[in-house]
């Protein structure tokens, strides 16, 4: 089956940097999603990676490793507005998105 | 201002009722998804379309039906609700399949 594996929960501290895993197997693979998404609002996207190695965006990086089936989510510079949840999802070999239950992560000052 | 709406925003619904959840995009996207959020499950898609004129089920298609008449707009019918269709309900397209996805801002349902 297919399976997208990230923790339930994380606690980082403002001004921190804080590394959100996810571990996936899916039926083929065209790319892997992070998507943010606030409490009671919809996802929105933050990164695409296609290629192995690391996608830097500002504060946001994102990090993909095909072998292992591991991507990772950088957040450097926390800050109390990084409150949220991030979504994993990976496209499979149908173009379809599988998505992971989502790393909530509250920020403390 | 371009974008993707949904109508209701929320909705208590009688069981055995018909509902339909609207979604309609202004971004000229060619795919479009209806997706259901639960509470510590992912996003899991219900139906979706590549294009106009076509329609394909995803994971959890049972209870629930799409058309896609045009480009815009792509509702989701249920067509005698039961409570395990509570949910919250986003709609969401893209350019094309293998871009990344815009979401609507969720219609959060509750059947009684």
């Amino acid at each position: 089956g297919q399976n997208i594996d990230q923790p339930t929960e994380m606690t980082a501290t403002e001004g921190a940097i804080v590394q959100i895993n996810c571990t996936y197997q899916t039926s083929g693979f065209n790319g892997l999603f992070w998507y943010q998404q606030h409490a009671g609002e919809a996802p929105t996207f933050l990164s695409y990676n296609v290629l192995d190695g690391l996608e830097e965006k500002g504060r946001f990086s994102s990090f993909l490793s095909r072998s292992k089936g591991y991507s990772y989510l950088l957040l450097k510079e926390l800050q109390m507005k990084d409150s949220a949840s991030y979504l994993c999802a990976v496209m499979d070999s149908n173009y379809q998105l599988i998505w992971g239950a989502g790393t909530k992560l509250i920020i403390k000052p | 201002i371009a974008g993707i709406t949904q109508a209701p925003t929320s909705q208590i619904l009688a069981a055995g009722r018909r509902m339909t959840l609207r979604c309609t995009q202004d971004m000229r996207h060619n795919a479009m998804y209806w997706y259901r959020q639960d509470l510590g499950l992912g996003l899991r898609l219900i139906h979706y379309s590549n294009t106009a004129g076509t329609t394909g089920k995803g994971e959890v298609p049972d209870g629930y039906s799409v058309s896609r008449a045009n480009t815009d707009d792509f509702p989701l019918t249920l067509a005698s609700a039961v409570p395990s269709q509570t949910s919250v309900y986003f709609c969401a397209s893209s350019p094309q399949g293998n871009t990344e996805a815009f979401f609507g801002q969720g219609t959060r349902l509750t059947v009684v």
